[in-house]
Parts: structure tokens; C-alpha cells; sequence
């Protein structure tokens, strides 16, 4: 079975502009989860969708926003970039619903760079 | 609300000895799971062991042995027989009702040969 892959792996932006991160789950995984990895900060949770919706959320401004497909493809866009946008973006699916035993399978991670 | 504490930010382990990485965790959950995940420098997080707050015997999974104390709220991993290749940073995570993790900050393995 393949794993999670992400999409681009690597990305360059200046600040201002807008970036799109897509994440594929492993087949039959329904949830997706996002998380934002940075020196500073460590791992933050930024958001989950179950089902294309929404079901959980971080504390991060609006300019993170996501969405999921009924394929249970996701993607996670971030507008006007700013530096400390920098960061590895790591996305993780799970199967079936959110108990508390449910294991989260991760991608490789998008680098995003913002100069 | 979910805290994770990992005190070491650093370790050296010499190849084919034992080495224990500290977690505690904060969280009123009842219920609650706790995961360890592995992170080499290529970034992708590698999922080693799971520990249910209910389970009532401590997780082992090949080399890897998780010290659960409930009481004092402590997940501590133990990596058995250390390899070159279980250099890399190790991160304990929470996790309550919901597919949110909260994460520590780490600890960063060097296995010396």
C-alpha cells in the first residue's frame, strides 16, 4: 500500500505571494491532518479534514486555510507569505474516524522557503 | 489542553547500548494516546510505538519499549541495542479525542560507533 505523498517537496516564495501544498492520504484514510514544523515553534497542529470537512482547527491566522476532495485529497494554501512562513509542512491521514487510538501516518513534508 | 515535556534536547548513545528519552505530558483527557515518532534529517516523521492510557501493560515494539507511568504521567521510550541508523530527532506526542496531535520538542539522538 503507498504511503503519503506530498507535493511539491521543495518550494521557493517571496513574500506576499500565495503557495498551494497538496497532500494524497493512503488509499481508504478518510482523515488529514496538517502540521507546520519550524526551529522555533516545534510541531503545531494546523488543521484536520475528515470527510472533506473541516473537523478540527490550530491556532493560526486566516491566511491558512485548507480543503479536502472526495477522493480525501487535501491541500493546504497559505496567501500573502510572510518569512516566518518558512517551514517544513508535514501532512498525516488516519483511517476511519478520531478515537484516541487511531495512529497518524505521515508524509515526507513540503520545505517551504519564503525570501 | 495538551502539554508534552521532553527535557533532553540532546543526547550520544554508543552503538549497541540502551538509551532512555524522557516524556511527560499534561492533559485532564481521560482517555488520551501517547506516540513516539522517529524524524531523520530527510524530515518524514516515522511512527515507533503507541501507549494507551488504558493499556495496562507497557508497549514494546522490536527494540523499542515504552515506560509508561500513568501516575506520574510519564511515557518514557527506551531504544534497546542502538544502530548508526537510530540517529535522528525523537518526538513524544499526545493525543485526546480528535486527530490532533500535540508534540514535545524533542530529542536529538547521536548513536557514536
Amino acid at each position: 500500500k503507498a504511503g503519503v505523498t506530498q507535493t511539491p517537496r521543495y518550494l521557493i516564495k517571496t513574500r506576499g505571494q500565495q503557495v498551494t501544498l497538496s497532500c494524497s492520504p493512503i488509499s481508504g484514510h478518510r482523515s488529514v491532518s496538517w502540521y507546520q514544523q519550524t526551529p522555533g515553534q516545534g510541531l503545531q497542529f494546523l488543521f484536520e479534514y475528515f470527510s472533506e470537512t473541516q473537523r478540527n482547527k490550530g491556532n493560526f491566522p486566516g491566511r491558512f486555510s485548507g480543503r479536502q476532495f472526495s477522493n480525501s485529497r487535501s491541500e493546504m494554501n497559505v496567501s500573502t507569505l510572510e518569512l516566518g512562513d518558512s517551514a517544513l509542512y508535514l501532512c498525516a491521514s488516519s483511517p476511519l474516524g478520531a478515537g484516541v487510538y487511531n495512529e497518524q501516518f505521515f508524509g515526507p513534508g513540503t520545505r517551504l522557503t519564503v525570501l | 489542553a495538551q502539554k508534552i515535556t521532553q527535557t533532553q534536547p540532546g543526547m550520544f548513545v554508543q552503538e549497541k547500548e540502551a538509551v532512555t528519552l524522557d516524556c511527560t505530558y499534561d492533559t485532564s483527557d481521560p482517555s488520551y494516546g501517547l506516540f513516539w515518532y522517529k524524524q531523520p534529517s530527510s524530515g518524514e516523521m516515522i511512527f515507533l510505538i503507541y501507549q494507551g492510557s488504558y493499556d495496562q501493560q507497557n508497549a514494546t515494539e522490536g527494540r523499542y519499549s515504552l515506560n509508561f507511568q500513568k501516575a506520574r504521567k510519564s511515557a518514557n521510550l527506551v531504544i534497546s541495542a542502538s544502530q548508526l541508523g537510530d540517529s535522528a530527532m525523537y518526538f513524544c506526542a499526545v493525543k485526546a479525542a480528535g486527530n490532533k496531535l500535540t508534540f514535545g520538542g524533542g530529542t536529538r539522538v547521536l548513536v557514536k560507533p
